[in-house]
């Protein structure tokens, strides 16, 4: 099955510095999500987006719904160590998931 | 309240064995779609199934089959395992197939990890 492209594939951060991930598709979507996996464990759901150039924020997360509806961004403020784990972009009514940006925060 | 339940949460079998996953839905939730997530990777979508009915089948061989009983509980059930089929299979939950743009997203169990050996 197709998987969306998200860059980078990993990241090695210090606590309390930004973190910027994206999510990009050959296929226009109607909808983007972004989850987090910790070990273990199955995805949770951090933000939902379902409009063009949405912007829209939970906490110190902030996820955009790109104008192209091929690509979509997250950003996450002043990391902490509990931010670590794997977060993963889903679109098309969550039939298609990313290969995933696994976050390391060094405290 | 419970949130996605799925049994069992490991499992081993050998080449050529059959398995089944079983997933229980949160309580009124109608929609149910299984994922196959391979270590190092994102989940595949495999199907959904909403008020009984397939709603959507990822490019998966037809070894995978599923259902969906009245309580809305669901099975995946894949013959002649094969190696590469050793992955965490993920079940999540919906109030519909959209992810309910009212209660956005699917929630996620924690898997089923199988391992063919």
């Amino acid at each position: 099955g197709q998987q969306l492209n998200q860059s980078p594939q990993s990241m090695f951060i210090q606590e309390g510095e930004d973190v910027s991930m994206n999510c990009t598709s050959s296929s226009i979507f109607n909808t983007w999500l972004w989850y987090k996996q910790d070990p273990g464990e199955g995805p949770v759901l951090l933000i939902a987006l379902y409009k063009a150039g949405e912007l829209t924020s939970n906490g110190r997360l902030t996820a955009q719904f790109g104008i192209t509806r091929k690509d979509s961004f997250l950003n996450i403020s002043a990391s902490i160590p509990s931010d670590v784990g794997i977060y993963f972009c889903a679109g098309g009514n969550q039939f298609y998931f990313g290969t995933g940006t696994s976050l390391t925060v060094i405290p | 309240d419970a949130g996605v339940t799925q049994s069992p949460t490991h499992l081993i079998k050998t080449r050529g064995q059959h398995v089944t996953l079983r997933c229980s839905p949160i309580s009124g939730h109608k929609s149910v779609s299984w994922y196959q997530q391979v270590l190092g990777q994102g989940p595949q979508f495999i199907f959904q199934y909403y008020e009984k009915e397939e709603r959507g089948r990822g490019n998966f061989p037809d070894r995978f089959s599923a259902r969906q009983f009245p309580n809305y509980s669901s099975e995946l059930n894949v013959n002649a395992l094969l190696l590469g089929d050793s992955a965490l299979y993920l079940c999540a939950s919906s109030l519909d197939p959209t992810g309910g743009l009212a209660n956005y997203g699917y929630t996620f169990g924690s898997g089923t990890r199988l391992t063919v050996v």
